[in-house]
């Protein structure tokens, strides 16, 4: 099946700070969706970005479909964003394959 | 919109015990996930329900799990007997066009 690997795993910043996570996947895919997971456990989603690219204020998302990556940037980091951060594919119809997650600490 | 529902929040059982976890998806989404999330197996798809109909359930466990739909707006996860192991936050999700909204999630501890 699917794999989807995510990079780094772990990353610790400073409030302010900019930041890159990476998702990889091993075949084409039809949909990828990046989710927040709070300290709390809450899962929110933040993009849904099969292709291209798109922002939401301090969070921008860029999918290479043909590359076989996503990007998620995070710009001028806040402590609310610590957390999770788990990018979901779709290859087929509808079972979303997520990866390993990369944890951020984001530190006043 | 409220969002996903999901109820309850937290339970605390002890083994051998029947547990019920709740799922109101939002209005208008006709695909509804069940997962599971422990922090050795990460976020596992337990059963996939579109229209109402379980259409993947290859996820589920064991026997002891099951799940239903009986309409549109709700969805229950039953686990009888409980295990220890089955100790995890399940979560509910729903679909619109793609994308997955989650519920708050179902903490279970099973003792």
């Amino acid at each position: 099946g699917i794999q989807v690997e995510q990079s780094p795993p772990d990353l610790i910043l400073q409030e302010g700070a900019n930041s890159t996570l990476r998702c990889n996947f091993s075949d084409s895919v039809n949909n990828l969706q990046w989710f927040h997971q709070n300290p709390w456990g809450q899962l929110i989603n933040l993009f849904y970005i099969p292709s291209g690219t798109k922002q939401n204020g301090r969070l921008s998302a860029t999918t290479v479909a043909t590359e076989r990556y996503s990007l998620l940037y995070i710009s001028s980091s806040q402590t609310t964003d610590s957390g999770v951060y788990f990018c979901a594919v779709i290859s087929g119809t509808y079972k979303y394959i997520f990866g390993t997650g990369t944890r951020l600490k984001v530190l006043a | 919109d409220a969002g996903v529902i999901q109820s309850p929040r937290h339970e605390v059982t002890e083994m051998g015990q029947e547990v019920t976890l709740r799922c109101k998806p939002i209005s208008g989404h006709n695909s509804l996930f069940w997962y599971r999330q422990t922090m050795m197996r990460g976020l596992e798809l337990l059963i996939y329900f579109n229209n109402n109909v379980p259409i993947d359930d290859s996820g589920m466990p064991e026997d002891r799990f099951s799940a239903k739909m009986p309409n549109a707006s709700f969805s229950t996860l039953k686990i009888q007997p409980s295990e220890p192991r089955d100790s995890a936050v399940y979560f509910c999700a729903s679909i619109n066009q793609g994308t997955q909204y989650f519920g708050p999630g179902t903490r279970l501890l099973v003792l």
